[in-house]
């Protein structure tokens, strides 16, 4: 079945700065990958997400990239704001099973 | 117009008992899930329901029995609760594969 691994497990950034985040999948039949927001306490939220017929998408300071040869996907945050601290999830799936998670980033955006 | 809800928020109970959680999705899909995140926040999947039918039973616990009514519904049933069930239960739903999964509030279950 599908594997997905996510690094870094955390990450510091100054208010401003760029994020990045990184996932790899096992499954070469997995043609979605969504990134979740999940602000403490609360449920896991779509921010973006992107299909294996696509190589880049970009929504206002996020974009994910997606390379399929390599089986690699990556968040990346623009200009962060203190409002961006939160865990994210990335998460893979061919379509005949649910999504698999990544085990997710906890971003810690300093003022 | 919540899209995915789950009762309770929070549950409190003994080992040994046995407890349901139930979930509700408005958004007329046809998939639902349930998902586990530890203490770890591990998301990991559990059960996947197509139009009432189940799809994916990951290795869990015969203690943990999932019934779906109606394709709007997917409830949860714990038997013998131990302490590593403790953790938060996420209900989801999306409507068809590969497409965007929405979660329910999750439920908090502590077992003591």
């Amino acid at each position: 079945g599908e594997n997905v691994e996510q690094h870094p497990s955390t990450l510091s950034v100054q208010e401003g700065d760029s994020a990045v985040i990184k996932c790899t999948y096992s499954d070469s039949a997995s043609n979605y990958f969504p990134w979740y927001k999940q602000e403490l306490g609360k449920r896991p939220q779509l921010i973006i997400d992107i299909r294996s017929n696509v190589g880049e998408k970009k929504d206002q300071r996020i974009a994910v990239t997606l390379n399929k040869t390599a089986k690699h996907f990556s968040l990346h945050i623009t200009e962060t704001q203190p409002e961006d601290s939160a865990v994210y999830f990335c998460a893979a799936t061919s379509g005949n099973t649910p999504l698999v998670f990544g085990k997710g980033t906890r971003l810690s955006v300093i003022a | 117009d919540t899209a995915v809800s789950q009762t309770p928020k929070y549950l409190v109970t003994q080992m040994g008992n046995d407890k349901s959680i139930k979930c509700e999705q408005n958004l007329g899909h046809d998939t639902m899930y349930w998902y586990k995140q530890d203490s770890k926040k591990f998301l990991k999947i559990m059960f996947s329901y197509n139009n009432k039918e189940l799809i994916i039973n990951e290795t869990v616990p015969n203690r943990f029995s999932p019934k779906s009514p109606d394709k709007a519904h997917l409830n949860l049933h714990i038997n013998s609760l131990e302490l590593g069930d403790s953790a938060v239960y996420f209900c989801a739903s999306s409507q068809k594969a590969a497409t965007e999964a929405f979660f329910g509030q999750g439920t908090r279950l502590t077992v003591v």
